[in-house]
């Protein structure tokens, strides 16, 4: 079965200084990953997939198969980023969603 | 508006009820999911459905039951209440091909 792990429960960032959140799976086939993100007193949305290979809000994510890590990055975080973040992977029709990290951006 | 919508918003019963939790979408999704979160932790699976009169368990093991009758409704079914079922549940559906999963606001359901 797949699985989904984010370290960091909490993340506190200064504004304007780069952010990662860090994200490993485990998944035996060609994994999809994903990063939802849920801002304060809004649903759960799609930020990225990584077969789309875009940038969303100035955050994009790489999938590292060696490492089997999807990492969310940006390089000058605002404050508006203030958010819960999680990470997905979809396999065996399913998607499993990792613990979550709280990011909070310091003015 | 196209749009996915649980109710209620919040929810709190006593230890023996039986209660339903709504969840209604107007995209035309065939797919729809039912995830518990606790606080903090991660969303689990318990159950989904690729369309009318199919419905599988997740994931997590749960006491729970659904049923997808007509497309555009998912309700979930609690017999009898527990202070376990505490939680936050979560409902959501996709689209077809590679779509994201579009989820409601939740229900928050404490059970005394």
């Amino acid at each position: 079965a797949q699985r989904v792990t984010q370290p960091e429960k909490l993340l506190s960032v200064f504004k304007g200084a780069p952010v990662e959140l860090k994200c490993n799976y485990s998944y035996s086939g060609s994994p999809e990953l994903f990063w939802y993100v849920q801002y304060s007193r809004q649903r759960l949305q799609l930020l990225l997939r990584h077969i789309s290979r875009e940038s969303i809000k100035g955050f994009t994510a790489d999938l590292n198969k060696g490492e089997t890590s999807f990492h969310l990055k940006k390089p000058f975080a605002q404050e508006e980023d203030s958010a819960m973040y999680y990470c997905a992977v979809f396999g065996n029709e399913k998607l499993t969603f990792g613990t979550g990290t709280r990011l909070t951006i310091i003015p | 508006e196209a749009d996915i919508y649980q109710t209620p918003r919040y929810l709190v019963i006593g230890t023996g009820k039986k209660i339903t939790l709504e969840c209604s979408q107007t995209m035309g999704h065939d797919k729809m999911y039912w995830y518990q979160q606790d606080p903090g932790m991660e969303l689990h699976l318990i159950h989904y459905s690729y369309g009318v009169n199919s419905t599988e368990k997740g994931d997590l093991s749960s006491e729970s039951t659904v049923s997808r009758i007509r497309t555009e409704h998912f309700p979930l079914t609690l017999e009898s209440a527990r202070p376990s079922h505490t939680s936050q549940y979560l409902c959501a559906s996709e689209g077809e091909g590679y779509s994201p999963l579009h989820f409601g606001n939740g229900t928050r359901l404490t059970v005394t």
